[in-house]
């Protein structure tokens, strides 16, 4: 199975609002509520902030949100931080198998 | 609080194996599976399977299946990752994580350097 699709880079201001996509098929994204994304500083271990397409693990920022439509997941990041920068990457369960996409940098201007 | 602590780094020859240990503290160790994700440099995230420690079972993503084992040990709350016949395109950090199909918390990580 193929890694799930998100664009290479994003970018906003402070303060603005940005949203990652994340596309997959109906055997992955569009079959299970179990999308989950994950922020990554430099030589840092990835941190949860959406799990299940939409919940916040306890301690993320209300900023965070996650929502789904089909085969597509999608995160926002409302009231862009300097500290948001990083990669972000989504992940969804697959039947017997778990899928990441490419991953997403994002640049705050 | 919810941690786990992987083994240091590993410096191997192409065709030798590599056994990673992840020790977790701060949960019931027994209710929750061990995931293994791994990042080779430069790159994205890579899933490469789970154990579970409440029943032994396991899943392997199909690029690793017969030579990747994944085990759990209650009696010491640690997973095991290991990964046979080594090849340099191994290199990468390997990750644990808590889950089966969303991971918390990570392990900090082991460095894998597969190298003649």
């Amino acid at each position: 199975q193929s890694a799930l699709t998100q664009p290479a880079s994003v970018s906003g201001s402070p303060g603005q609002s940005i949203t990652i996509s994340c596309t997959g098929t109906s055997s992955d994204i569009g079959g299970y509520d179990y999308v989950s994304w994950y922020q990554q500083h430099p030589g840092k271990a990835p941190q949860l902030m959406i799990y299940d397409v939409s919940n916040r693990p306890s301690g993320v920022s209300n900023r965070f949100s996650g929502s789904k439509s089909g085969n597509t997941a999608s995160l926002t990041i409302s009231g862009l931080q300097a500290e948001d920068e990083a990669d972000y990457y989504c992940c969804s369960y697959a039947g017997s198998t778990v899928l990441f996409g490419g991953g997403t940098e994002l640049t705050v201007l | 609080q919810v941690q786990l602590v992987q083994s240091g780094a590993e410096v191997k020859k192409p065709g030798a194996s590599v056994k990673v240990s992840c020790k977790a503290s701060g949960y019931t160790f027994a209710r929750y599976a061990i995931s293994w994700v791994r990042q080779a440099p430069g790159q994205g995230l890579e899933w490469m399977g789970c154990s579970r420690a409440y029943n032994g079972n396991t899943n392997y993503a199909q690029k690793f299946q017969g030579r990747v084992t994944m085990t759990t040990d209650s009696s010491t709350s640690t997973g095991y990752m290991e990964l046979r016949s080594l090849r340099s395109d191994d290199t990468a950090i390997y990750y644990c994580a808590r889950g089966t199909y969303d991971f918390f918390p990570w392990g900090q990580g082991t460095l894998v350097i597969v190298s003649s």
